[in-house]
């Protein structure tokens, strides 16, 4: 079984800050884990993705995600918030184990102040 | 067409009629996903295909739900007597592989449905 917890459920930063949108996984075998960006009206895309090799992986717009076995965390961060990046932020798991389906965290949304 | 379609992009029906929704994946993708998303839920998973094989129907929340995927391309959802708790956004997705090991599923936009 796997599941995903994203903290916070509405993060506001002002346009110039750091994003940090934090996720932590449960997993039973080891994991591959995704971040996905819905913008509004819009279906998802993927940002970024880990499955195996270097922890720190980076995606589009900016953002990156650093794979932590060992706190079994996924966060995402952005150094510089633009206002183009209010959106709601989905962290997902998956298993190299047959097949596997993605489960969704209940997402993030981010809110950017001029 | 070049991404996910899904159709009707919003239904609106009364309580404890059925209706149909429909996803057309991307060309030579043959992983389908169907996810639910209701407000403050998230994705909620319920059915994957892999061909017009469903080895995955585990999320269906009750028998009212049914899908089925023909020549291993469109598929259909479809909730019958709906209830008001059905509202919600359905989002189909599509991968070239089965399973979600290669990580990119491409979703379409989703169909709003609202029971009165």
């Amino acid at each position: 079984a796997q599941s995903v917890t994203q903290l916070g459920s509405h993060v506001s930063v002002s346009e110039g800050a750091l994003v940090l949108l934090r996720c932590n996984y449960s997993s039973s075998v080891p994991p591959y884990l995704f971040w996905y960006v819905q913008y509004p009206n819009q279906g998802l895309q993927l940002l970024l993705k880990y499955t195996t090799g270097a922890t720190l992986v980076k995606g589009i717009n900016g953002f990156e995600a650093e794979f932590k076995k060992s706190e079994t965390s996924f966060h995402l961060t952005k150094p510089s918030a633009h206002m183009s990046d209010a959106a709601e932020y989905f962290c997902a798991v998956s298993s190299n184990s047959g097949y596997s389906t993605l489960t969704f965290g209940k997402g993030t949304m981010l809110l950017v102040s001029p | 067409g070049a991404g996910v379609s899904q159709s009707p992009s919003n239904k609106v029906t009364e309580k404890g009629k059925d209706v149909e929704l429909r996803c057309d994946p991307i060309s030579g993708h043959t992983a389908l996903y169907w996810y639910r998303q209701s407000l403050g839920q998230g994705l909620e998973f319920l059915i994957y295909f892999q061909g017009n094989s469903a080895p995955d129907k585990s999320g269906l929340p009750s028998d009212r739900f049914s899908a089925e995927r023909t020549g291993g391309s469109v598929s259909t959802l479809t909730i019958q007597r709906t209830q008001q708790e059905d509202s919600a956004v359905y989002l189909c997705a599509s991968s070239f592989t089965g399973g979600a090991t290669t990580g990119e599923l491409f979703f379409g936009e989703g169909s709003r449905l609202t029971v009165l």
